[in-house]
């Protein structure tokens, strides 16, 4: 299964701190895409990252891509309130499908 | 452009009934997916297509059925509803040929389904 596994599970932190959170696949991608979803909504996408890129910025998020560890991160700097989601990563081996895990259920605290 | 648009909103059914739930995209997308999201489980794929006149099974496909009549729409339905499909279902579209990723989905709002 290409499922991406994010750690941690959850993570709490103060508005203005950087949130970091990780995720590992299993098999060969074509990319790697970041979704964030608002509680009781559906998913959106943040930020897509190719197997030849190393480091993706959009804004305040920076994404890293380690091929060789098969492991993804998001970075989100300067957190604010609004950044209170879950988020999930989503290995694409190219069949056009996506697996999510269980995603990082991040809580910024006022 | 509404994006991808799911009804109804939410649903109470009794065991054994039937019903079908109505996603539509209006971004020419080929792609379509249903999932479903339990607490704890994530996303799981139910079924998807390719293109109008296609399906295909996903991950968790038992009990469901859909169809593609028509590019824009993609339905899934319950023939007899059961207290294990209790969950929130969501639907998404990717790919337009116009261009964009093929690989960036777009999902609905959910609806928010309970079997009793």
């Amino acid at each position: 299964s290409q499922q991406g596994e994010e750690d941690p599970q959850a993570l709490s932190i103060q508005e203005g701190e950087n949130a970091t959170m990780n995720c590992s696949y299993k098999t060969s991608i074509n990319n790697l895409q970041w979704y964030r979803q608002n509680s009781g909504r559906g998913l959106v996408h943040l930020i897509l990252i190719r197997s030849n890129e190393r480091e993706k910025h959009s804004g305040r998020l920076r994404v890293t891509l380690d091929t060789s560890k098969k492991s993804s991160s998001l970075l989100i700097t300067a957190s604010r309130a609004a950044d209170t989601a879950s988020y999930f990563c989503a290995p694409a081996p190219g069949n056009e499908k996506l697996t999510f895990g269980t995603g990082t259920r991040l809580t910024i605290i006022p | 452009n509404a994006g991808v648009t799911q009804t109804p909103k939410f649903r109470v059914l009794k065991t054994g009934q039937s019903m079908t739930l109505l996603c539509a995209q209006d971004m020419n997308h080929e792609y379509m997916y249903w999932y479903r999201q339990d607490p704890g489980m994530g996303l799981r794929l139910i079924h998807y297509s390719v293109g109008e006149g296609t399906t295909a099974k996903g991950e968790v496909p038992d009990g469901y059925n859909v169809s593609r009549l028509k590019k824009q729409n993609f339905l899934l339905g319950l023939e007899s509803a059961a207290p294990s499909q209790t969950s929130v279902y969501f639907c998404a579209s990717s790919y337009s040929h116009s261009g964009g990723d093929p690989d960036t989905q777009y999902f609905g709002p959910g609806t928010r389904l309970t079997v009793l």
